[in-house]
């Protein structure tokens, strides 16, 4: 049973450029969610995909912007990077689109902007 | 809006020694409380959940209760092992499944 895979594992980026990072959720998942997890801190939610649509999102601008395919995986694209965008980026998957689920994550992507 | 509130580390034990970790919560609703714990290098793996009040999630030795009374979701282990050495997250899931996490405490066990 394939878990949740993230790709690439590592990124460097210059400030000012774009980047897009990819999830393949957890087999029979549906549901993708994108955190930030910089050092030292919890993970913070940026968005969830349910059916190719945006569901809910955290308090990020509008410099974060996702995709959901038909297939359910996913893309978090950011621009104009900032040196603060720096940080290890998870994918979770679940099931259904409800609350209350457990999340299943994946290795995460870690972005060194410079 | 929802939030946790996780007790700060580092936290350093002796094997075998008992561990808690506090976490409370502030939700609207009935959320689900988890623990994940994360190993270095690695993505945060499930570690227990509990999906309404008194509930009491277990795994690998590890024990947390769902408090509604003081919104609270300690997690404890009875004898921690040098494996056991992570960070250790809190978390919530409201009706709007948008996961919210604690800071996490990162756990040292010396042998």
């Amino acid at each position: 049973d394939a878990g949740v895979t993230q790709s690439p594992t590592h990124l460097i980026k210059t400030r000012g450029q774009q980047v897009t990072l990819r999830c393949s959720p957890k087999s029979g998942h549906d549901t993708v969610s994108w955190y930030q997890q910089a050092l030292g801190q919890g993970p913070q939610f940026i968005f969830q995909y349910y059916e190719e649509e945006e569901r809910q999102r955290g308090n990020f601008p509008d410099r974060f912007s996702g995709h959901q395919f038909p297939n359910y995986s996913s893309e978090l694209n950011v621009n104009a990077l900032l040196l603060g965008d720096s940080a290890l980026y998870l994918c979770a998957s679940s099931l259904g689109g409800r609350g209350g689920l457990e999340q299943y994550f994946g290795p995460g992507t870690r972005l060194t902007v410079t | 809006g929802n939030s946790v509130t996780q007790m700060e580390g580092p936290v350093t034990l002796s094997e075998e020694a008992f561990l808690t970790i506090n976490c409370t919560y502030t939700a609207t609703g009935y959320p689900s409380l988890f623990w994940y714990v994360q190993y270095p290098g690695e993505g945060l793996q499930l570690l227990l959940k509990a999906t309404k009040a008194d509930d009491k999630g277990s795994n690998k030795g590890f024990e947390a209760t769902y408090r509604k009374e003081t919104t609270s979701f300690h997690l404890e282990k009875g004898s921690v092992q040098v494996s056991d050495s992570a960070v250790y997250f809190c978390a919530l899931s409201g009706d709007n499944n948008d996961m919210r996490f604690g800071a996490g405490t990162r756990l040292t066990v010396k042998p």
